[in-house]
């Protein structure tokens, strides 16, 4: 595997349950970012971790629940959600002080 | 605060044709920019990146942009446009952290249409 990897590729869930998103960076980045694309709205940055430690959470709801046990691997830990949560959710990670960013191909995420 | 405009919801083009996508930015320093494209069911590529020095960029797969700080403006540019190139295409403005890391505010996007 190489770059940035995410699973699943695509979610069904309904608002009562508990899933969760799996990213993966191949790339040796310390950095690794959740981000959230809906329709007709800008990319939102979700959380940010830097060498495994959340350094920025921009005012995400409780239900979203994010992971980080190592500069590898990051987690997004999802239940109760609501429709309005169905989006794209995109995985990113960087060298700590680089500014470019490498994306993963995001999960497609639908609450039912 | 800061902001990115990208005020072309929609772009249609035809193949050969040249292209210019629009940027402008609100951010009180020199700004790090950048350039994205998206495909169907794909993640974001970097397509260029502007930090310092020459305000043209070249950028992979025949793009350039050029970064017009009396303008606020950094628009992606291409000279023959190809039937691959029909996609989503977002600007950004790479904002630096106290914890080192770099956030990003992207634009809304445009998504531009080829026609053969």
């Amino acid at each position: 595997e190489t770059g940035v990897t995410q699973t699943p590729r695509h979610l069904v869930m309904g608002m009562t349950n508990k899933k969760s998103l799996k990213c993966e960076q191949h790339l040796g980045h310390n950095a690794m970012y959740w981000y959230k694309q809906s329709a007709k709205k800008p990319l939102e940055l979700m959380f940010v971790y830097n060498f495994k430690e959340q350094t920025e959470n921009n005012s995400v709801p409780s239900r979203f629940s994010p992971e980080c046990p190592n500069s590898s691997h990051l987690f997004l830990h999802l239940h109760t959600l609501q429709p309005e949560d169905s989006a794209l959710y995109l995985c990113a990670s960087s060298q700590e002080g680089a500014y470019e960013q490498y994306f993963g191909p995001g999960t497609r995420l639908t609450v039912t | 605060a800061q902001s990115v405009t990208q005020p072309d919801i929609h772009i249609t083009v035809s193949e050969g044709a040249s292209l210019e996508l629009r940027c402008n930015y609100s951010y009180g320093a020199t700004p790090y920019l950048f350039w994205y494209v998206q495909s169907p069911g794909q993640g974001l590529q970097l397509l260029l990146k502007y930090f310092s020095g020459d305000t043209l960029v070249q950028g992979i797969k025949g793009f350039e942009a050029e970064f017009k700080r009396s303008q606020s403006s950094f628009n992606l540019r291409k000279p023959s446009v190809h039937w691959s190139d029909a996609a989503e295409y977002f600007c950004a403005v790479g904002l630096l952290t106290t914890s080192g890391t770099y956030k990003y505010i992207f634009g809304t996007g445009t998504r531009l249409k080829v026609l053969a």
